[in-house]
């Protein structure tokens, strides 16, 4: 059975730091692309960066590029989010999700963690 | 970017309804998009990839039709299980793009 779990969300002051990591098991994650997509409160799903399944292409969206770092340890099955000069509108909660078919490009997100809320505020 | 514009944003029926919700994008996307369904507190759950490919384990009565920029997903007849906030998103394009949700409540 595919599993995702998030870990790392939290409180934390504007300026701050946090790392997100997602625990994948029940598939061989190094063969599949992953992707970080958030959802501040009350609102809709952002996609805010994605990593191949080895490192060949990492991508990020414009809110985030040079704050926020994606990587993976393929040896332990890992995923991770580390988030700088955190901002007040990166309030959300964060889900790690899987590509449908391996070695493809982000495309299509058939499982998903629970998420990890990470709270931006002084 | 491409932008994706869903309608309704909210969406009232009964039990056993036919249910249809747009996605339009602002760009030719050929067919390289996907329905989610979403309920509360929950993660987001793939329907449909594709446009128009019923993901595994999804019940028949969820389908999607469409391609380059108008896009439709339907429910056949609604189930109270089916109560949910509903995403399309493209994958044509960097940075990959969500509709902003057409929540479906029950009348």
């Amino acid at each position: 059975e595919v599993q995702l779990v998030e870990s790392g969300g939290g409180l934390v002051k504007p300026g701050g730091s946090l790392r997100l990591s997602c625990a994948a098991s029940g598939f061989t994650f190094s063969s599949y692309s992953m992707t970080w997509v958030r959802q501040a409160p009350g609102k809709g799903l952002e996609w805010v960066s994605s990593i191949s399944s080895t490192y060949s292409y990492i991508y990020y969206a414009d809110s985030v590029k040079g704050r926020f770092t994606i990587s993976r340890d393929n040896a332990k099955n890992s995923l991770y989010l580390q988030m700088n000069s955190l901002r007040a509108e990166d309030t959300a909660v964060y889900f790690c999700a899987r590509d449908r078919a391996a070695f493809s490009a982000a495309k299509t997100f058939d499982y998903w963690g629970q998420g990890t809320l990470v709270t931006v505020s002084s | 970017d491409i932008q994706m514009t869903q309608s309704p944003s909210s969406l009232s029926a009964s039990v056993g309804d036919r249910v249809t919700i747009t996605c339009q994008a602002s760009h030719d996307i050929s067919n390289y998009l996907n329905w989610y369904q979403q309920k509360p507190g929950k993660a987001p759950n793939l329907l449909i990839y594709d446009a128009s490919n019923l993901e595994t384990g999804v019940p028949s009565r969820f389908s999607g039709s469409g391609s380059g920029t108008d896009f439709t997903f339907t429910i056949s007849s609604l189930q109270p299980e089916d109560i949910a906030t509903y995403y399309c998103q493209q994958y044509d394009n960097l940075p990959r793009s969500f509709g902003q949700g057409t929540k479906l409540e029950i009348k």
